[in-house]
């Protein structure tokens, strides 16, 4: 299994530019997530999908965009990139335990991007 | 909401020594699971350990092994026979029963001296 994989490793836009970042995993998890992490921070929700056909917003959504029409993929999309939005984007897929509990949230290699 | 709080920013320790590292969480949930995450130079997150707020039991890993204080809200982290490998940033993080939305700590960097 390759787990959870990310594309691109890096990237650099220009303010205004717009682009899809993408995350996949081959565990047939039902859950996944995106995460950013800021320099010197913790990671922070963006938004996350229980399923396919399912998402919602996390704690940090503003301009950004998700979907999740298979189980496999979950892309996120900046529509207008911001320097705000300068951070590394880490995905993230996880299954139901017993009972509705949680297992372990297996995470991708983090795509690091870079807005001018 | 949930937060968590890593208080330390830094810890440095001997090789072969044991360090402690701190968390506080804040949470409205009775079921809950608590996370410890490995982030090295090479950015990958990894996972150290685990705990289910209902068990009362604490979660031991090999070297690594967490003290859960449920009524306190605290869920500190032991690295013992530290080796140059545990190396890197430790994040504390909290998820609810029900759903798939961490909240992470600030961090902690562990430097560990040869």
């Amino acid at each position: 299994n390759a787990g959870v994989t990310q594309t691109p490793k890096f990237q650099v836009l220009k303010t205004g530019q717009s682009m899809t970042l993408q995350c996949a995993q081959d565990m047939n998890h039902e859950y996944m997530s995106w995460y950013r992490q800021d320099p010197g921070m913790g990671l922070r929700l963006i938004h996350y999908s229980v399923g396919a056909g399912i998402t919602d917003q996390g704690e940090v959504p503003n301009g950004y965009n998700v979907s999740r029409s298979t189980t496999e993929d979950f892309p996120l999309r900046l529509l207008s990139a911001a320097p705000s939005q300068t951070s590394v984007y880490f995905c993230a897929s996880s299954y139901t335990g017993l009972a509705g509990g949680h297992n372990e949230q297996f995470f991708g290699p983090g795509t690091r991007l870079t807005v001018l | 909401a949930q937060t968590v709080t890593q208080s330390q920013p830094e810890m440095s320790v001997q090789e072969a020594e044991t360090v402690t590292l701190s968390c506080t969480y804040d949470t409205s949930e009775n079921n809950y699971y608590l996370f410890w995450y490995k982030q090295p130079p090479s950015r990958q997150m990894i996972l150290v350990i685990r705990q289910e707020a209902y068990k009362q039991q604490n979660a031991t890993e090999n070297r690594f092994s967490v003290n859960f204080q449920k009524a306190a809200k605290s869920f500190s982290l032991k690295i013992s026979d530290s080796q140059l490998g545990d190396t890197a940033m430790y994040f504390c993080a909290l998820n609810k029963a029900a759903g798939n939305k961490l909240t992470f700590g600030g961090g902690t960097r562990v430097l560990v001296k040869p």
